[in-house]
């Protein structure tokens, strides 16, 4: 299978504290996403980061990608309750059409 | 906004019926994409389409098929439902974006087969 494998599967931290999830593949991508789930809902795309960069912000979020690794890791800082979300890497594959390819999830809780 | 929409939040069947999941995006998007999700596999592709009238099979299409006759709507079906179908089913549109297209998400059906 060339899904994504995201650790840690679960992650508990405090609000304020930083976060940082890792997704790595294993073949060539054009490109790599984020994407937010909130409990039981759709998902929403947060950042692309394309295959010739390394590193990409939006507002609280930092995506960096190490081709050479085959990974990324996404950091959201200064978390706050309202990310407790579960966060999916999306990898578009080289010659993959307009597909793109989930990872097994981040679950990110962040307590008060 | 990009809007997606799925005929139904929940939904509660029984083995052996035929059910219908219907998806509608408002955006003219020419990319349309039905995933499952269950807990520890994430979202795996079912079906999606390029364009009205075509299809082309993910990476779990059995026990399912699809149809876009127009370019807004896409239907999944379950021929004949079984237990093992009971899962979260996600819709999802994109359009070409040389190379960088996103997705865009519905709100998703949880279906419960009996």
């Amino acid at each position: 299978s060339q899904q994504g494998e995201e650790d840690p599967q679960a992650l508990s931290i405090q609000e304020g504290e930083n976060a940082t999830m890792n997704c790595s593949y294993k073949t060539s991508i054009n490109n790599l996403q984020w994407y937010r789930q909130n409990s039981g809902r759709g998902l929403v795309h947060l950042i692309l980061i394309r295959s010739n960069e390394r590193e990409k912000h939006s507002g609280r979020l930092r995506v960096t990608l190490d081709t050479s690794k085959k990974s990324s890791s996404l950091l959201i800082t200064a978390s706050r309750a309202a990310d407790t979300a579960s966060y999916f890497c999306a990898l578009h594959f080289t010659g993959g059409g307009n597909k793109l390819t989930f990872g097994t999830g981040t679950q990110l809780k962040v307590e008060l | 906004d990009v809007k997606v929409t799925q005929s139904s939040r929940y939904l509660v069947k029984r083995t052996g019926e035929k059910v219908f999941l219907e998806c509608v995006q408002d955006m003219d998007h020419e990319n349309m994409f039905w995933y499952r999700q269950d807990p520890g596999l994430g979202l795996r592709l079912i079906y999606f389409s390029y364009d009205v009238k075509m299809k082309e099979k993910g990476d779990i299409p059995e026990g399912y098929s699809v149809s876009r006759e127009k370019k807004e709507r896409f239907s999944l079906i379950l021929e004949s439902a079984s237990t093992n179908q009971t899962s979260m089913y996600l819709c999802a549109s994109s359009t070409p974006d040389r190379g960088q297209e996103t997705q865009y998400f519905g709100p998703g059906t949880r279906l419960l087969v009996l």
